[in-house]
């Protein structure tokens, strides 16, 4: 069975902090990779994709994709309380539906 | 982002009454949509695949003569809750892949719809 792995957290940092999320991944033949954030009451939103090993970034986030090691992770930098929310990571290979985590809770204090 | 829209945004209704709830890419043709059900403070749960031309695929455990999707055209997939009851109670959400060739596939969400049964 294909499966997204996430720590439910929460993960609290300090406003200004980097906030460091991570998922892993069991199907080495995914093919792409997403972070989205919910805030509570609402719909998931796509932050960031990424497709090849390494590093993407975009702003403050930063995604990271390690496929030998079947690892993802979301950096955010300079943390702000607008950020709390639930960073789902999710899969994809063609052929299939989304394969999501079921999230991360983060928390930025002021 | 893309811009999926879905309407109606909240719905209160009677139990034993049907529902209907409408899913628009509205800036991209969409071939594939998809909808989620989630309830308060848990994950996401994908309920169908909704395919334009095509019958919808279900997941395990949901019901098909009970959520009936639509999705006539490459922009519009339509789901209905038939003869609704209070445990149907839940944020509805919809997503669209739009696709960009190959593995680029990005799905996007619509804003949810809020039901309520009484």
């Amino acid at each position: 069975q294909k499966e997204v792995e996430q720590n439910s957290g929460p993960l609290s940092v300090p406003e200004g902090a980097i906030a460091s999320l991570n998922c892993t991944y069991s199907d080495r033949v995914s093919q792409s990779f997403f972070w989205y954030r919910q805030y509570s009451g609402k719909s998931p939103e796509l932050i960031m994709s990424i497709y090849s090993n390494g590093d993407k970034e975009d702003g403050r986030f930063t995604a990271q994709l390690n496929k030998a090691s079947q690892y993802v992770s979301l950096l955010i930098r300079d943390s702000q309380p607008s950020d709390s929310a639930t960073y789902l990571c999710a899969v994809y290979q063609a052929g299939t539906a989304l394969i999501f985590g079921k999230g991360t809770t983060l928390s930025v204090s002021s | 982002g893309a811009v999926v829209s879905q309407h109606p945004s909240r719905v209160i209704c009677k139990s034993g009454t049907s529902v209907k709830i409408e899913c628009r890419s509205l800036d991209f043709q969409a071939t594939t949509m998809f909808w989620y059900r989630q309830f308060p403070k848990q994950s996401l749960m994908l309920m169908a695949t909704s395919n334009e031309g095509s019958k919808a695929t279900y997941e395990q455990g949901v019901e098909k003569d009970k959520f009936l999707i639509n999705h006539a055209s490459l922009t519009l997939s339509t789901l209905t809750v038939t003869s609704a009851h209070p445990e149907d109670s839940s944020f509805y959400i919809c997503s669209a892949n739009r696709p960009s060739g190959g593995v680029y596939n990005e799905q996007f969400f619509g804003p949810g719809t809020r039901l309520t049964v009484l």
